[in-house]
């Protein structure tokens, strides 16, 4: 069941900014933090973004997080060959009592 | 660093149980959460539920509930998921994690058991 909602699909040059957003609502990324996540093909997913805006040890400086209201977004500025994954936010919801994924986002880099 | 090793690949009948295995290493497994995600083949991710080890404290997912249980040993740092009355629906590959009390985040995962429900 996925209650973040991304757009299926996202490309760029080499080089380009992509944006990837995600929408939610009040009673998750409305009243807390929204993680994101990168799936290589036929690998599992690792953990991208955390807290807002944080970016674990060896993920490069050039994927960033924002949040704000019940929206969050993700941004990969410098686009490289290897950035070409699924993209997934998630949540905890407060009131569904689950951990929820956003439906995903493929980016393609041309 | 921590780092999780599921067990392998598995093929069940409609109806049947699956028990799938998740072993910890570094770190202290008993002060952390271990949660279990889903994916269906071409599909996105679907969280199943979770344990604190310390506690023996389990949350799950509406969906699944009395269908599945989370055990933990914590003698042998190994998580368990048991998923039983088996259909198609349940073909997909299984992941633990670690993380997901309080909103924290899933990391590191484990690689994945593929689970293949048919007849």
């Amino acid at each position: 069941q996925s209650v973040l909602t991304q757009p299926p699909s996202a490309s760029g040059t080499p080089g380009q900014r992509v944006s990837i957003s995600c929408s939610g609502s009040s009673s998750n990324i409305g009243s807390g933090t929204v993680n994101w996540y990168q799936q290589l093909p036929e690998t599992a997913p690792k953990l991208l973004i955390y807290s807002y805006n944080q970016r674990p040890s060896g993920v490069p400086d050039r994927f960033s997080g924002s949040q704000s209201g019940t929206s969050a977004s993700l941004a990969i500025t410098g686009l490289q060959s290897e950035d070409e994954a699924d993209y997934y936010c998630a949540a905890w919801d407060d009131s569904l009592n689950i951990y929820v994924f956003g439906t995903g986002t493929k980016v393609t880099v041309l | 660093q921590v780092q999780l090793v599921q067990s392998g690949a598995e093929e069940k009948k409609p109806g049947s149980s699956l028990k799938v295995s998740c072993k910890a290493s570094g770190g202290a497994f008993s002060s952390y959460t271990i949660s279990w995600v889903r994916q269906a083949p071409g599909q996105g991710l679907e969280w199943m539920g979770r344990i604190l080890p310390m506690l023996g404290m389990t949350d799950y997912a509406h969906k699944f509930q009395g269908r599945v249980t989370i055990t933990a040993d914590k003698s042998s740092s190994t998580a368990y998921m048991e998923l039983r009355g088996l259909t198609s629906d349940d073909t997909a590959v299984y992941y633990c994690a670690k993380g997901g009390w309080l909103g924290t985040p899933f990391d590191p995962w484990g690689q994945g058991t593929l689970v293949t429900v048919s007849s």
